[in-house]
């Protein structure tokens, strides 16, 4: 059963650094990771979507890698900007891939 | 950019009321889901639906809840007999093609769902 954990729960930086926010899960027998992200009381807004031919995926700031042998993909963003602050949300197809299994987020605040 | 529309973005409810939580997914898009969040919890998969039939649903999506799309654009959610414990977020989503989660997922905005 496909089971997905976010490291670190929460993150405050200032704006300017750059981070990496990790993402693992159970089951390596995926074709692709979804990271998302979420403003609060809001939808969910897919980010990207990297095959797990690709290793990595980018979209402009945001760098997605993804490593299916270690159960492993981290989400990187460069240059942090106050409107970079939400919850990330990283996703893995279930066996079937049927569905997606959620991470419980990481909640990114980033100060000016 | 295509959206996916939920109405209403909040409903309140007496509990064991029946409710019904509209979507109207993104035109030509062939695989709708419903997910829900429960605050300070994990985004949860429901239910999928592909070619006018349930594909899958998971423990939560009991004989209490159901799907259907009635008129061939909206896609509806209903809980039968509502519980304190469906107080939460509820998100349809739908994907453009066939490969169900191994595609790109397009979420709406949600319904708060309030069970009193």
């Amino acid at each position: 059963k496909q089971e997905v954990t976010q490291i670190p729960a929460a993150l405050s930086v200032p704006e300017g650094e750059n981070l990496v926010l990790n993402c693992s899960f159970t089951d390596s027998a995926i074709y692709n990771l979804q990271w998302f992200r979420q403003d609060p009381g809001k939808g969910l807004t897919s980010l990207l979507l990297i095959q797990s031919s690709q290793r990595e995926q980018t979209s402009g700031r945001l760098n997605a890698s993804l490593d299916k042998s270690s159960g492993r993909s981290t989400l990187y963003i460069a240059a942090s900007q106050p409107g970079d602050s939400a919850t990330y949300l990283c996703a893995a197809p279930n066996q079937a891939g049927t569905a997606l299994i959620f991470g419980k987020g990481t909640t990114l605040s980033v100060s000016s | 950019e295509p959206e996916v529309t939920q109405t209403p973005s909040h409903q309140v409810t007496q509990m064991g009321q029946e409710v019904i939580l509209r979507c109207v997914p993104i035109s030509n898009h062939l695989y709708f889901y419903w997910y829900r969040q429960i605050l300070g919890q994990k985004v949860e998969f429901l239910v999928s639906f592909y070619n006018n039939e349930i594909s899958e649903k998971s423990e939560i999506f009991d004989d209490q809840f159901s799907v259907e799309r009635p008129d061939g654009s909206n896609f509806t959610l209903k809980i039968r007999s509502t519980k304190l414990e469906d107080s939460a977020m509820y998100f349809c989503a739908t994907t453009p093609g066939s490969y169900g989660a191994n595609e790109k997922l397009f979420f709406g905005s949600g319904t708060q769902l309030s069970v009193l």
